[in-house]
């Protein structure tokens, strides 16, 4: 059974640091991952998608990067701003049978200090 | 553009009451899926859908039941309310099969069992 484990759990930054997430995952046989940013109350926002046969997205500010031999994957945000305060989850998606099913992380939570 | 949309946002049920999540997307989205969010938790899978017809469950599913008779809308049912079905409920999709499969999501109906 795929596990997904975010470290850390909460991350405070002061403004205009460079900072990366962390993602881990028990199995290699993925489809994708995918970063998510959760604002509280708010849904889910989809900022990064990797295909299994990538190596890294990229995004403005944010690029992601993917190991499946190691099972990891990071989320780097360059020049923190205090707007990037928010929840980051980090998330897997397997195939066949799990395809289109996504197991979370339970999300690390970045507060950026002016 | 109106992406995932998810009713009612708020809801206060007495246990044993049942009730029905609505969910409906405008993307042409095969795969739709309920998450239930619980604080130390994370995201959990309830019941998912990959295509009209075709529904399956999750690693959450007892007490709630879905039904996918349209590609647009994918309802969850509770039957019978419990107090530890209070939480926060996601529904999300994805376009599947071929291509960009990044997720969707609603921006959550929040649920208290009293």
């Amino acid at each position: 059974k795929q596990e997904v484990t975010q470290i850390p759990a909460a991350l405070s930054v002061p403004e205009g640091e460079n900072l990366v997430l962390n993602c881990s995952f028990t199995d290699s046989a993925i489809y994708n991952l995918q970063w998510f940013r959760q604002d509280p109350g708010k849904g889910l926002t989809s900022l990064l998608l990797i295909q299994s046969s990538q190596r890294e997205q990229t995004s403005g500010r944010l690029n992601a990067s993917l190991d499946k031999s190691s099972g990891r994957s990071t989320l780097y945000i360059a020049a923190s701003q205090p707007g990037d305060s928010a929840t980051y989850l980090c998330a897997s998606e397997g195939y066949g049978g799990s395809q289109g099913n996504l197991i979370f992380g339970k999300g690390t939570k970045l507060s950026v200090k002016p | 553009n109106a992406g995932v949309t998810q009713t009612p946002k708020f809801q206060v049920l007495k246990t044993g009451q049942s009730m029905t999540l609505q969910c409906a997307q405008d993307m042409n989205h095969e795969y739709m899926s309920w998450y239930r969010q619980d604080p130390g938790m994370g995201l959990r899978l309830i019941h998912y859908s990959v295509g009209a017809g075709i529904t399956d469950q999750g690693e959450v599913p007892n007490g709630y039941n879905v039904s996918r008779s349209t590609t647009e809308d994918f309802p969850l049912r509770l039957l019978s309310a419990a107090p530890s079905q209070t939480s926060v409920y996601f529904c999300a999709s994805s376009y599947g099969a071929a291509g960009s499969t990044e997720a969707f999501f609603g921006q959550g109906t929040r649920l208290t069992v009293v």
